[in-house]
């Protein structure tokens, strides 16, 4: 079964870029699936960042989209987050979670890695 | 942009039953999964598509979406099922949304 690790900087500098990997293991080609990054700040709800899926192909949350970007390295069956400009907002427990396809459900979660974005 | 609401808490006895509310603008005509997260935790998918169970999740879970409301319906509950438990669709203007989530608090 696929198995999801997040891994980054836990600290990122105010105006500077975030950028978090998420290694994916087990369950076959990673080109097969949806691919999204969820984050939830300290004591919040969850907001959906955005996805990837087959070869690339991408969809970001509106109020992030100028910020975000998401690519998939196939040969390294990893997926990355970059977020630009970050501010202390954007302090939060980022995961990143697999579909089988765009409307099933987030049926795989990575264990999150914690961002504080501080001087 | 399309919303889903949930109450911040929901409290049931032990062993009786627990339901849960999303609502939504005719949310009937979406997908409706439902997370659990307990403390310290990633979510856990526990109903996809409206009714469906992962495997591994217990009989107890069920769910059902109708006109504007949404349901997660927990059976007999446990102590063990005190969690949050956030609702999601994607639209096709805002993508993947999440309710705001609800705390269940089994007394």
């Amino acid at each position: 079964q696929v198995q999801l690790q997040e891994s980054g900087p836990g600290l990122v500098k105010p105006s500077e870029t975030l950028s978090l990997t998420c290694s994916v293991s087990g369950g076959g080609s990673i080109t097969r699936y949806y691919w999204s990054w969820v984050r939830q700040s300290a004591g919040k709800g969850l907001e959906w960042i955005g996805r990837i899926y087959l070869s690339g192909s991408t969809n970001y949350n509106p109020s992030l989209k100028s910020r975000v970007s998401m690519s998939i390295d196939t040969s390294k069956s990893q997926l990355s987050l970059k977020l630009t400009s970050v501010t202390a907002a954007d302090t939060a427990v980022y995961y990143c979670t697999k579909c089988d396809y765009g409307d099933s459900g987030m049926d795989v979660w990575g264990q999150g890695t914690t961002v504080t974005v501080s001087s | 942009s399309y919303e889903l609401t949930q109450p911040l808490s929901v409290s049931v006895a032990l062993g009786q039953t627990a339901m849960i509310t999303c609502v939504g603008n005719n949310i009937r005509t979406k997908n409706v999964h439902w997370y659990q997260q307990k403390p310290g935790q990633a979510p856990v998918l526990v109903i996809y598509r409206d009714t469906n169970r992962p495997s591994g999740i217990p009989e107890r879970f069920s769910g059902s979406n109708s006109e504007n409301t949404a349901t997660l319906t927990i059976s007999r509950a446990q102590v063990g099922d005190e969690a949050d438990y956030y609702c999601q669709v994607w639209d096709a203007s805002t993508e993947v949304i999440f309710g705001g989530g609800t705390k269940l608090t089994v007394l």
